[in-house]
This record gives structure tokens, C-alpha cells and sequence, in this order.
């Protein structure tokens, strides 16, 4: 039981380029989300989604874009990556049916020079 | 959505209890109150929740106005490992569509 798992841990981009982030969790959660954090401050979210084939807008939503075609899997894309999107990403995936806990993934690193 | 607002940073002596106050002035009826804490650059894991009664579990102890306004959350003998970003945020047990996270208190213990 892996929890939820983030690819990669690491990556350096130049400016424009594009990749995704791949978010997996093998606990059943409907309800997954990825925030990003800046040095020395809190979680900001960027998307999140309820389910299988949805998705929603956070906080900071511009220059990212998320799909969810499987239940397991959180994708979060960067078009064109900008500088102002290095940052910490984390995913995490809520667990409903009791205590409504979040269950987080140690984090993608990302640097955009 | 409800917002919370905690103090930037707090310090504390280890063996000493820590009491981290947040402000959920907005909360409604049925939202609860959570705690995580991220230690160094981890994500963050979960400590506490509680909707009206004082809450308490192997970790910390939860404590929640009367009016719900504002909560507590202690760490009756913290060590230096408690050393961490603790965050409060409000939602519905039920499901809660947007988990907003604040910039949380940032808590030293030391020797």
C-alpha cells in the first residue's frame, strides 16, 4: 500500500517547455488535489478534482491544466513553464468515507530557469 | 469557504506544552475544524480534527471554543521533533470540495 505517489521527485525545465506531473493513489480516494508551495510559505491550491473525470479550479489556477481519466491518477500539465512556476508540488487525495483525512505524496521539485 | 488565521511563528521549550491558537471566525455550522503539520520539506500529515467537543488522540489535544470561533491545539510535551509548520484549516466531514491551506505557524521547539 503505497498511499499516493508523485513523478517525478525532481525537474528542471527551461522556460516554455512543457511536462506533466503525475499524481497515483491506490487507496480508492474520489477526491484528489495538487497545491504548490513556494519557499517559506503555506499551500496554495491549484486544482483539485471529486471524481473521475472532473476537475475544479483553486486558488492559483493560470498556466496549469489537470485531467482526471482515471480514478487513481491526478495529472497536472504546464503548458509552457514559466519561471514564477518553480515550486514544491504536492498532491494529495481525501479520504470520504470517514474522517475526511488527507493522505499527501512527498512532493515533485520543480525549477524553471 | 472559511478562512482560519494562525500566528506567524511560535517558540517553545521542549517539555513544555505547545499551544497553537487559530482564528475561524467564519466557520459554519457543520464545518470542522482540522490540523497538519509539514516537518522540513514533507507533505503534510494529519493530526487532529473536531467539530464542537474538545478532541484528543495519541498526539495532541483539540480544543474548540464555545462559540467555534476559535481553536487550540496542543502538544502537551513537545519535542524537538515537534519542530514544524502547523496548519488549521475548516471543512465538512462529509466531503469538503476546496481544502484551502493558509500559511500556517511556523513552530521552534528547543532545548
Amino acid at each position: 500500500n503505497a498511499g499516493v505517489t508523485q513523478t517525478p521527485k525532481f525537474r528542471v525545465l527551461k522556460t516554455g517547455q512543457s511536462m506533466t506531473l503525475l499524481c497515483a493513489q491506490d487507496m480508492n480516494h474520489e477526491y484528489m488535489y495538487w497545491y504548490r508551495q513556494d519557499p517559506g510559505m503555506g499551500l496554495r491550491l491549484i486544482h483539485y478534482s471529486v471524481g473521475e473525470g472532473t476537475t475544479a479550479k483553486g486558488e492559483v489556477p493560470d498556466g496549469y491544466n489537470v485531467s482526471r481519466l482515471k480514478k487513481q491518477n491526478f495529472l497536472l500539465g504546464l503548458e509552457s513553464a514559466a519561471p514564477s512556476q518553480t515550486s514544491v508540488y504536492f498532491c494529495a487525495s481525501l479520504d470520504t468515507s470517514g474522517a475526511n483525512v488527507l493522505t499527501f505524496g512527498a512532493g515533485s521539485r520543480l525549477t524553471v530557469l | 469557504d472559511a478562512k482560519t488565521t494562525q500566528p506567524p511563528s511560535m517558540d517553545c521549550a521542549e517539555g513544555r506544552a505547545a499551544n497553537l491558537p487559530c482564528n475561524h471566525s467564519t466557520i459554519s455550522g457543520n464545518e470542522y475544524v482540522y490540523w497538519y503539520r509539514q516537518i522540513h520539506s514533507q507533505g503534510p500529515q494529519y493530526i487532529i480534527h473536531g467539530l464542537k467537543n474538545n478532541e484528543t488522540n495519541e498526539m495532541a489535544s483539540l480544543i474548540i471554543t464555545e462559540d467555534r470561533k476559535s481553536s487550540t491545539l496542543i502538544l502537551p510535551h513537545a519535542t524537538l521533533r515537534d519542530t514544524a509548520v502547523y496548519y488549521c484549516i475548516v471543512g465538512f466531514s462529509g466531503g469538503y470540495n476546496k481544502l484551502i491551506f493558509g500559511a500556517g505557524t511556523r513552530l521552534a521547539v528547543h532545548p
